[in-house]
């Protein structure tokens, strides 16, 4: 079946600092990926929606230039949480779609 | 609006004994419905999917869920649970031909009595 990666699995990073989160497509092609992000014991939050070859498009409330995501080829999205604080901890979640919705196995991001 | 509603936050089974898990929604146009697991820590696990066809749908790990399109609902159930099952179960709708989001429920965390 369809086989989505996300790298890293988890991350620490000092307030102020930048962190990269990939999300790859294994073995079929995502015109879209979702990126989520989800607090202890809640359900997921649809950040925004990465387009290949275009630009993001973000859910209200979503500050796109601390949240940067890219879509360069139709296998990799990534997002890249910029100047982190510590309110930005958390797990994300990277999604796919083949004939489904496939899940990376997500990141958890802290930021200390 | 597009909405998915699961009604219980938790529910606690004992071991070996039957589950069922509701989902009702709310979409306006012809529903692709999902069941997701997800263990702490760790991502989404899909366990079924409905797009069309047979209502009664089957997933791995011996789970089922039935599509009633009379009542909007998509409940996920199982025969007899396992300790391993204890997690969090999320409902989702989305779009069958677009690369639309998909739309998840507040989830049901599930807890298995030994």
């Amino acid at each position: 079946g369809a086989v989505v990666s996300q790298h890293p699995s988890w991350v620490i990073c000092k307030s102020g600092t930048s962190v990269k989160i990939e999300c790859r497509s294994l073995d079929f092609q995502a015109t879209t990926m979702f990126w989520y992000r989800q607090f202890p014991k809640q359900s997921l939050m649809l950040m925004a929606t990465s387009n290949e070859g275009s630009k993001a498009t973000y859910e209200q409330g979503v500050e796109k230039d601390k949240f940067l995501i890219n879509h360069a080829s139709l296998t990799l999205s990534t997002l890249t949480v910029t100047s982190a604080h510590p309110e930005d901890s958390s797990f994300y979640i990277c999604s796919a779609r083949d004939t489904g919705y496939t899940f990376g196995s997500g990141t958890r991001l802290t930021v200390v | 609006a597009q909405s998915v509603t699961q009604p219980d936050i938790h529910i606690t089974v004992s071991e070996g004994a039957s589950l069922e898990l509701r989902c009702n929604y709310s979409y306006g146009a012809t529903p692709y419905l999902f069941w997701y697991v997800q263990s702490p820590g760790q991502g989404l696990q899909l366990l079924l999917k409905y797009f069309s066809g047979d209502t009664l749908v089957q997933g791995i790990k011996g789970f089922e869920a039935e599509f009633k399109r009379s009542q909007s609902s998509f409940n996920l159930r199982k025969p007899s649970v396992h300790w391993s099952d204890a997690a969090e179960y999320f409902c989702a709708v989305g779009p069958m031909n677009r690369d639309d989001k998909i739309i998840f429920g507040k989830g049901t965390r599930l807890h298995i009595l030994p």
